[in-house]
Formats: structure tokens, C-alpha cells, sequence
């Protein structure tokens, strides 16, 4: 069984600075790991995702992402955030072979302020 | 490319009625998956569809059921609501394939209000 743990459920940040947002798992198996992004009112969007290979993951937005296997984390960071970025981040983990579910974290709220 | 289609976007029943969503995922995918969203208790997995058979359940009592057309468009039903079923409900699809790698595409829900 899989599970996710974002360390933070809500991170203020002011616009222009540095943001990483937590996100730690337990998997007995290899997994595959997302970072999806909900804003208000909307269903959620897939920001970036790990599969296999380099470590280093970069998706939309200027968004990345890093996997270390030996910490079990898979931290989102984006260098320089906007007040477009304001909404709610989650991360997911995937076990591997036929079994499709996603687990998801509770989320974090990322405020980006003026 | 149409997205996944969640309706009706926003409901409110009474306790004890019952509740059918609807979902039609992007054309071409084959796996439909719903998930229950509430500020308490997150993201959770209701159960995944693929070719008209449930693949995966959650922990969610048989109250709770659904299913899938030879179209892909996917129904989910609550009967007997409570209080507690009021929730975002959400519905993702994905293209299913060898090697599949999960990636789900989620449609913008259905908001259930249980008064």
C-alpha cells in the first residue's frame, strides 16, 4: 500500500520569491509520482510527473521537481512564483504493475501575495 | 480535444434521496476513475472502471456505486444520501494501454450539497 504525506498545508509566500512545497511517500514497490495542481472551482491539472530516469522532473509553469529515492520525497520548487500560481498542489503516488490507483496527499495551499 | 465532462456541475439533494453523476471522459480513453474530494478527509478514490468492469474499489460503503457504458461514459450513484456525501466529486479518465503510466486527466466535478 502506498501513501503521501505533504508536510504543509498551507505555504504564504510573496510574489517573486522561491517556493518548495513537501511532499514524502511510503511505497513497498517502485512508484511513479505526480504533482497535480487544483484551482478554485476547477477539477485538477497535471503539473509535472516521475516515471523512471532522471531524478530531476521539470513541468508546466516553471515548475520541478525532484526525486530521491533514498529520502522517499519528491519536493515540488519553482524559483520565482506569481500571483497566478495561488491554488492548491497535490502530490500522488502510483505502485506499479496493473493497479491504477492514485493516492493522493491532503494538499497544500500555495498564497502567493502581492 | 474535449476534456473530460462532469454533470450536473453543482447539486443539492436532501438526506435520504438518492444521486446519479455523469461523466464522459476524453474520447479515446478507455479507464474512468472517480474520486470524492472534502476539505476533512482530501482526495479519496471511490473506484476505477475500464470496459465496462470495475478494476479497483475504495473504502466507501455500498452506497456508493457505479458504472461504465461501451461508449466510456461513466455513471456514479449515491443512494440513501447523508450529510457527510456532500463533496466534490470528481471524475478522471486516461488512456489505457501497455504500460500504462497513470496519468489521469480529471474533469472540473460535480459539487453534491446534502441538506
Amino acid at each position: 500500500a502506498q501513501s503521501v504525506t505533504q508536510l504543509d498545508s498551507q505555504v504564504p509566500v510573496f510574489e517573486e520569491a522561491p517556493v518548495e512545497l513537501r511532499c514524502n511517500y511510503s511505497s513497498s514497490v517502485s512508484v511513479y509520482l505526480f504533482w497535480y495542481v487544483q484551482y478554485p472551482n476547477q477539477g485538477l491539472q497535471l503539473l509535472l510527473k516521475y516515471l523512471s530516469g532522471s531524478t530531476l522532473v521539470k513541468g508546466i509553469n516553471g515548475f520541478e521537481a525532484e526525486f530521491n529515492k533514498s529520502q522517499t520525497s519528491f519536493h515540488l520548487r519553482k524559483p520565482s512564483v506569481h500571483i497566478s500560481d495561488t491554488a492548491e498542489y497535490f502530490c500522488a503516488v502510483r505502485g506499479g504493475g496493473s493497479n491504477y490507483k492514485l493516492t493522493f496527499g491532503k494538499g497544500t495551499l500555495l498564497t502567493v501575495n502581492p | 480535444k474535449a476534456g473530460v465532462t462532469q454533470t450536473p456541475r453543482y447539486l443539492i439533494k436532501t438526506r435520504g434521496q438518492q444521486v446519479t453523476l455523469s461523466c464522459s471522459p476524453i474520447s479515446g480513453h478507455r479507464s474512468v476513475s472517480w474520486y470524492q474530494q472534502t476539505p476533512g478527509q482530501g482526495l479519496q478514490f471511490l473506484f476505477e472502471y475500464f470496459s465496462e468492469t470495475q478494476r479497483n474499489k475504495g473504502n466507501f460503503p455500498g452506497r456508493f456505486s457505479g458504472r461504465q457504458f461501451s461508449n466510456s461514459r461513466s455513471e456514479m450513484n449515491v443512494s440513501t444520501l447523508e450529510l457527510g456525501d456532500s463533496a466534490l466529486y470528481l471524475c478522471a479518465s486516461s488512456l489505457f494501454a501497455g504500460g500504462n503510466t497513470g496519468e489521469l486527466f480529471f474533469g472540473e466535478g460535480s459539487r453534491l450539497t446534502v441538506l
